[in-house]
C-alpha cells in the first residue's frame, strides 16, 4: 500500500512569490490535513479537507489556501511569501473519523529567501 | 480550545537504560491522544495512541504509555532503549467530535548515548 507522497520534498522561492504544495492521500483516504513545523512554534494545523470540503482551519493568515480534488489530492497555497513561511510542511491523511491513524508524509521543507 | 505541554525538551539516556517522556495535557471535552516519532528529515509516525477503554496501552517498537485522566496526562515510556530509539517524539491530542486536528505538544528529543 502506498504511502502518503508529497511534492516537492525541498523548494526555494523568493519573497513576495507564490508557492503551490501538492499531497497525495493514501488510497481510500478520504481526509488530508496540512501542518507547518518550524523551530520556534512547533507543529501548527493548518487546514484539514474532507471530500473536497474544508472541515477544520487552524489560524492562519488568508495567504495560506487549500483545496482538495475529487481523487482526495490536496494542494496548499501561499500566496505573497514572507521569510518567516519558511517551514517543514506536512501532510496527513486519514479515513477522516475522529481517532483513526493520521499518516504522514516525508514533508515538503520550503526556503524563502 | 486543547493544550499539549511536553514537559522536557530533551531527554539523553544511556542505551539500554529506561526512559520517560512525559506529555499533560488540557481539554474542557473528551480527547483522544497519541505518540508519534519523527526521524531526521522524515516525517511522524504513530508509535500508539489512546481512544478509550484499558489505561495502558502499548505500541511498537516496545513504547508503551499510560493515560491518567485525573492528572491529565499521557507519559511515553519504554524499560530499555536502543541507538535506534534517537529521535524526537510528539505528544499530540484531537478530539472526538470528528474532524481530524492534531494539536502537538513542542516535541522532547530523545538522545541515546553508547
Amino acid at each position: 500500500k502506498a504511502g502518503v507522497t508529497q511534492t516537492p520534498r525541498y523548494l526555494i522561492k523568493t519573497r513576495g512569490q507564490q508557492v503551490t504544495l501538492s499531497c497525495s492521500p493514501i488510497s481510500g483516504h478520504r481526509s488530508v490535513s496540512w501542518y507547518q513545523q518550524t523551530p520556534g512554534q512547533g507543529l501548527q494545523f493548518l487546514f484539514e479537507y474532507f471530500s473536497e470540503t474544508q472541515r477544520n482551519k487552524g489560524n492562519f493568515p488568508g495567504r495560506f489556501s487549500g483545496r482538495q480534488f475529487s481523487n482526495s489530492r490536496s494542494e496548499m497555497n501561499v500566496s505573497t511569501l514572507e521569510l518567516g513561511d519558511s517551514a517543514l510542511y506536512l501532510c496527513a491523511s486519514s479515513l477522516g473519523q475522529g481517532g483513526t491513524e493520521a499518516f504522514f508524509g516525508q514533508g515538503t521543507r520550503l526556503t524563502v529567501v | 480550545a486543547q493544550s499539549v505541554t511536553q514537559l522536557d525538551s530533551q531527554v539523553p539516556v544511556f542505551e539500554e537504560a529506561p526512559v520517560e517522556l512525559r506529555c499533560n495535557y488540557s481539554s474542557s471535552v473528551s480527547v483522544y491522544l497519541f505518540w508519534y516519532v519523527q526521524y531526521p528529515n522524515q516525517g511522524l509516525q504513530l508509535l500508539l495512541k489512546y481512544l478509550s477503554g484499558s489505561t495502558l496501552v502499548k505500541g511498537i517498537n516496545g513504547f508503551e504509555a499510560e493515560f491518567n485522566k485525573s492528572q491529565t496526562s499521557f507519559h511515553l515510556r519504554k524499560p530499555s532503549v536502543h541507538i535506534s530509539d534517537t529521535a524526537e517524539y510528539f505528544c499530540a491530542v484531537s478530539t472526538i467530535q470528528g474532524a481530524q486536528k492534531l494539536v502537538f505538544g513542542q516535541g522532547t528529543r530523545l538522545t541515546i548515548n553508547p
